[in-house]
């Protein structure tokens, strides 16, 4: 079974800083990584993700990650954040074959600060 | 518009009240989640429906009950709740495992009240 950790519950920056937001999975198969963000009072949306082929991958609004298979990790980084940014971000892993079934992490809330 | 719509938006219901929730999505998938978010709380994976079979249960209270009609249609039946029930409640989508794993659709949750 996959499972994932995400240390950090909260992490705090201050607006234009950069930002990593760390992810560890374990699986004993390959898999398929994701990241997703949930703004406030709102469902959680597809930030990006790994499936195959390169290992960093990039979303539309700055935010990448790189798939790390050695050190089974997936962070997510941005070079500037913008207070627009603050939200709860969520890594999740599944198996690549089978039936799909996402397993979430617990969660890194970004606080973006003036 | 995410292509999982959610409905209500928020609700507040007495412990002794029957309501329902509904999930409806026009992507094509195959499959429908329903998870809890509770403050501070991970999030908690409900019911699972596969082609309208529901393939997981995680040890869910008998107070909620789900209702997977068709493959576009995921209702969450509740009655007898508690003040501890109070979260806000996703629905998912997706197509299924294989090659084409895009994760899944949520939508926007409906914030549940119990009071």
């Amino acid at each position: 079974a996959q499972s994932v950790t995400q240390l950090d519950s909260q992490v705090p920056v201050f607006e234009e800083a950069p930002v990593e937001l760390r992810c560890n999975y374990s699986s004993s198969v390959s898999v398929y990584l994701f990241w997703y963000v949930q703004y406030p009072n709102q469902g959680l949306q597809l930030l990006l993700k790994y499936l195959s082929g390169s290992t960093l991958v990039e979303s539309i609004n700055g935010f990448e990650a790189e798939f790390n298979k050695s050190q089974t990790s997936f962070h997510l980084r941005k070079p500037s954040v913008h207070i627009s940014d603050t939200a709860e971000y969520f890594c999740a892993v599944s198996e690549n074959t089978g039936f799909q079934k996402l397993v979430f992490g617990t969660g890194t809330r970004l606080l973006v600060s003036p | 518009e995410t292509g999982v719509t959610q409905t209500p938006r928020h609700l507040v219901m007495g412990m002794t009240n029957k309501k329902s929730l509904k999930c409806e999505q026009h992507l094509g998938h195959n499959a429908m989640y329903w998870y809890k978010q509770s403050a501070k709380k991970p999030l908690e994976l409900m019911f699972v429906y596969n082609f309208k079979e529901q393939t997981e249960n995680n040890s869910v209270p008998s107070r909620f009950s789900p209702e997977c009609p068709n493959s576009s249609h995921l209702f969450l039946h509740l009655h007898t709740l508690q003040p501890e029930d109070s979260a806000l409640y996703l629905c998912a989508s997706s197509q299924g495992g294989g090659a084409n794993n895009y994760g899944y659709t949520f939508g926007s949750g409906t914030r549940l009240t119990v009071v």
